[in-house]
């Protein structure tokens, strides 16, 4: 079965410094692959995704992902944060017909000023 | 009203209530999903309704019962529930046709169950 693992529970960074939010999956084929952001009290938001061709993937607010395959992994990278940034970020990987995502189990991002 | 719509955003119910989620989406997508986000614990799918069939139910108790009367609302109706049935639920829709389409979330309800 596919899984999706976010190694980091917690992160903290300061304003303005870069950012790097890990995450490996586990399936067999070619995945399709997500990252979402939560800010508290809403719901989840795309920011970029994979699908296939170029491993990066540039996204909505400065957010770029890069696919590595024989790593099976698919970090998340900002080189400037911004105190807005501080929420919930999800990756997740599409798998099986029909849409289904599975995603990981989130890292919560705090932005010192 | 635009995008996807959940009400109420909180609910407090005791374990013989009955109650009902709404989930209401203005983008004319035809895919809706519930997702259960539980504090320490990856999101969890629910249920997946495709033109308003039911297509995916990923072993949930009975006591969370859909419903999909078209393809802009859903409902999670709710009986006889645990306290570990508390969490946050997530409704989300999508288009149809093409590869993995993006979902669009709503806020979510927050569920206490007492």
């Amino acid at each position: 079965a596919q899984s999706v693992t976010q190694p980091d529970i917690h992160i903290t960074v300061s304003e303005g410094a870069s950012l790097e939010l890990r995450c490996n999956y586990s399936y067999g084929a070619t995945p399709y692959l997500f990252w979402y952001v939560q800010s508290p009290g809403q719901g989840l938001q795309l920011l970029l995704k994979y699908f296939s061709g170029d491993t990066l993937v540039q996204g909505i607010k400065g957010f770029e992902a890069e696919f590595k395959r024989s790593q099976s992994s698919f970090n998340l990278r900002k080189p400037s944060v911004h105190w807005s940034d501080a929420a919930e970020y999800f990756c997740a990987v599409g798998v099986g017909a029909g849409n289904m995502l599975t995603f990981g189990g989130g890292t919560r991002l705090m932005v010192k000023p | 009203e635009t995008g996807v719509t959940q009400t109420p955003r909180h609910l407090v119910m005791g374990m013989t209530n009955k109650k009902s989620l709404k989930c209401e989406q203005h983008l004319g997508h035809n895919a809706m999903y519930w997702y259960k986000q539980s504090a320490k614990k990856p999101l969890e799918l629910m249920f997946v309704y495709s033109l308003e069939e039911r297509v995916e139910n990923n072993s949930v108790p009975s006591r969370f019962s859909p419903e999909c009367p078209n393809s802009s609302h859903l409902f999670l109706h709710l009986h006889t529930l645990q306290p570990e049935d508390s969490a946050l639920y997530l409704c989300a829709s999508s288009p149809l046709g093409g590869l993995y389409n993006e979902q669009f979330f709503g806020p979510g309800t927050r569920l206490t169950v007492l």
